[in-house]
């Protein structure tokens, strides 16, 4: 079955530095691969998402990348700020999204 | 408000108590999901519905049961829980087709089992 990977583990920056997270995925039959957000207490909620038929997506401040030869895709957040602050999961995933397998979570913290 | 819903949001009891979690949509979607969620372990699926009276089992669907028998509802049942069920616990919903793959979570329920 599908086995998602996410580095890093944990992510330290400074306010208006960008931030990258990691995944890698297994199954070359996933096609759509989403990113979640989780702030303190509350249900994880999407921030973006991409299709394999696209290599790259950007939403403001936040894009994400797609290379399916390799099969990683990443996440930029640029200018973070305070708010940015959260655990980040991404996920793999087929079937319209609905067998989402996800990766263990990445905590990011901005500092001011 | 488009929403899912969970109740309790926490929840403490002892091993074996027979316990029920709720978990209402009211976006008409097909789709629905449960999840826990573990320190250094991620989301991991529990068990999903494509639609009303269709369950199938995730990644971790041992201890749990499920039912759909309506669509907006799609309750999550320990019926003899163990201590090894603490967790947090996420019910998720989606339309489930090609026209929107986002899931929309609930506000979670966090559960000890002592």
């Amino acid at each position: 079955g599908e086995n998602v990977e996410q580095h890093p583990s944990t992510l330290s920056v400074q306010e208006g530095d960008s931030a990258v997270i990691k995944c890698t995925y297994s199954d070359s039959a996933s096609n759509y691969f989403p990113w979640y957000k989780q702030e303190l207490g509350k249900g994880p909620q999407l921030i973006i998402d991409i299709r394999s038929n696209v290599g790259e997506k950007k939403d403001q401040r936040i894009a994400v990348t797609l290379n399916k030869t390799a099969k990683h895709f990443s996440l930029h957040i640029t200018e973070t700020q305070p708010e940015d602050s959260a655990v980040y999961f991404c996920a793999a995933g087929s079937e319209a999204g609905t067998a989402l397998i996800f990766g263990k979570g990445t905590t990011l913290s901005v500092s001011s | 408000e488009a929403q899912v819903t969970q109740n309790p949001r926490y929840l403490i009891t002892v091993t074996g108590k027979k316990l029920t979690v709720t978990c209402s949509q009211n976006m008409n979607h097909e789709y629905m999901s449960w999840y826990r969620q573990d320190p250094g372990l991620g989301l991991r699926q529990i068990y999903y519905s494509m639609n009303v009276e269709v369950t199938d089992k995730g990644d971790v669907p041992e201890g749990y049961k499920v039912s759909r028998k309506e669509k907006r509802n799609f309750p999550l049942i320990l019926e003899s829980p163990s201590p090894n069920q603490t967790s947090l616990y996420f019910c998720a919903s989606s339309f489930g087709d090609r026209s929107s793959y986002e899931q929309y979570f609930g506000p979670g329920t966090r559960l000890t089992v002592t």
